[in-house]
C-alpha cells in the first residue's frame, strides 16, 4: 500500500472552509484514497473514498489531483463538532476478502470559535 | 444506520484476569474487526473474521483470542490480562462483498489493567 503523509495539525475558524492536505506520491493505479475522521474518544467514522474523479457527500468533498499524488479533503463550512484526527488512507480494494485498513498518525483538525 | 456496538465503555480489569470484550452488529455484515489504538501507534489489527467460525490474526495476536459464534457478535478474550494490554480496543465491520473499505467502527472500550 501506498505510503501517506499528512501535517500533524491544522486549526480552523469556524464556519470557513477546512482544507485538509494529504500526500501520496506511491500511489498505484488500483488504490482509492479514503478518508477516516475519530473524535476523541470515539471510534473512526468513515467520510469519503474516492479513485481518481472528484467525489462529494453530505459530509465532505475530496479533491484528487490529476496526477493522483495528493489529495484534499474539504469540509466546506467547518463547526467545532468537526474537531478531529483526520486520517488518510490509500489502499487497494480486494474484492470478498477480509482486508484492513491501516491508520497512519492523521491530522488534529482543531476548529476555533 | 449501521450500529457497531461494544459492550462496555471503560472496564478496569486485574492482572491474570479472563476478559470478555463484546462487539454486535446490526447490519448482517460478513466482516468484523478488533483493533487497539496505543497514543504514537495508530490503531492495529489484533483478529478479524470474514464469517462465523472463520478468524484470522491481524498484526498483534499475541495474547488475545476471539470467537465469532453468530454472525453478529465478535469476542475478544484477554486469557490473561496483564498491564501491557491497557489500551483503548475498537471493534468494525463492513460488508463481505462489497469492494470498499468502508468499516463501521463501535464507539471503543478503554480497558485499564492494573
Amino acid at each position: 500500500d501506498a505510503k501517506t503523509t499528512q501535517p500533524p495539525s491544522m486549526d480552523c475558524a469556524e464556519g470557513r472552509a477546512a482544507n485538509l492536505p494529504c500526500n501520496h506520491s506511491t500511489i498505484s493505479g488500483n488504490e482509492y484514497v479514503y478518508w477516516y475522521r475519530q473524535i476523541h474518544s470515539q471510534g473512526p467514522q468513515y467520510i469519503i473514498h474516492g479513485l481518481k474523479n472528484n467525489e462529494t457527500n453530505e459530509m465532505a468533498s475530496l479533491i484528487i489531483t490529476e496526477d493522483r499524488k495528493s489529495s484534499t479533503l474539504i469540509l466546506p463550512h467547518a463547526t467545532l463538532r468537526d474537531t478531529a484526527v483526520y486520517y488518510c488512507i490509500v489502499r487497494v480494494i480486494s474484492s470478498g476478502s477480509a482486508r484492513q485498513l491501516t491508520f497512519g498518525s492523521g491530522t488534529q483538525l482543531t476548529v476555533l470559535p | 444506520d449501521v450500529k457497531v456496538t461494544q459492550s462496555s465503555r471503560y472496564l478496569v480489569k486485574r492482572t491474570g484476569e479472563k476478559v470478555f470484550l463484546e462487539c454486535v452488529q446490526d447490519m448482517d455484515h460478513e466482516n468484523m474487526f478488533w483493533y487497539r489504538q496505543d497514543p504514537g501507534l495508530g490503531l492495529r489489527l489484533i483478529y478479524f473474521s470474514y464469517d462465523v467460525k472463520m478468524k484470522e490474526k491481524g498484526d498483534i495476536p499475541e495474547g488475545y483470542s476471539v470467537s465469532r459464534e453468530k454472525k453478529e457478535r465478535f469476542s475478544l478474550i484477554l486469557e490473561s490480562a496483564s498491564t501491557n494490554q491497557t489500551s483503548m480496543y475498537l471493534c468494525a465491520s463492513r460488508p463481505g462483498t462489497a469492494n470498499t473499505y468502508e468499516q463501521y467502527f463501535g464507539p471503543g472500550t478503554r480497558l485499564t489493567v492494573t
